[in-house]
């Protein structure tokens, strides 16, 4: 079964500081691997996903990950954190379903704080 | 393009009772998944719904039943509940293939009294 953590229950930082958010997953297959943000209350909004192809993937509000298949990670960075970026950040592991379709398997999230 | 929607936004239950909650899926897709949020989790797979069937379950109980509709959105059923029911309900729409993203909606968040 897959499963994903991430290490980091906390993270602060100061605005314009560069980010890294660190996530390890285990799938026996080649993963489709997924960084969703969540904002208080709200739901979860994609900021990028790696299927195949090249390992740095570039998402949205200027976030990009690397997939490291030696390591079992895919770690969210950015280098200049912005005060609206506060929130909880959830990495998450596709697997294929019989027939077709996906399910995910998320972490337990990391709540990042930004400090003005 | 509207997005994923969900209905109701709250909710509040007594212990025993049931309850339904709503989704529609974002425009052009036809696959509704629904996770269980509980405070300070992670989202957990409750089931997918594709062409009004039940693709796959996650480890939930019976108590746990959805419905997918010809137009494609989705209810999800919870009877006799629990304290321990209380979370936030997402739904999610993508595409039926493998490598299809769920999109998210807002959530239902559900309280059990």
């Amino acid at each position: 079964a897959q499963s994903v953590t991430q290490p980091d229950i906390h993270i602060t930082v100061s605005e314009g500081a560069s980010l890294e958010l660190r996530c390890n997953y285990s799938y026996g297959a080649t993963p489709y691997l997924f960084w969703y943000v969540q904002s208080p209350g709200q739901g979860l909004q994609l900021l990028l996903k790696y299927f195949s192809g090249d390992t740095l993937v570039q998402g949205i509000k200027g976030f990009e990950a690397e997939f490291k298949r030696s390591q079992s990670s895919f770690n969210l960075r950015k280098p200049s954190v912005h005060w609206s970026d506060a929130a909880e950040y959830f990495c998450a592991v596709g697997a294929g379903l019989t027939g077709g379709g996906n399910k995910l398997t998320f972490g337990t999230g990391t709540q990042l704080k930004v400090e003005l | 393009d509207a997005g994923v929607t969900q209905s109701p936004t709250h909710l509040i239950k007594t212990r025993g009772q049931q309850v339904t909650l709503r989704c529609s899926p974002k425009s052009g897709h036809d696959t509704v998944s629904w996770y269980q949020q509980a405070l300070g989790q992670g989202p957990q797979f409750i089931f997918q719904y594709y062409e009004e069937e039940e693709r796959q379950r996650g480890n939930f109980p019976d108590r746990f039943s959805g419905h997918q509709f010809p137009n494609y959105s989705s209810e999800l059923n919870v009877n006799a509940l629990l304290l321990g029911d209380s979370a936030l309900y997402l739904c999610a729409s993508s595409g039926p293939k493998v490598a299809d993203t769920q999109y998210f909606g807002p959530g239902t968040r559900l309280t059990v009294l």
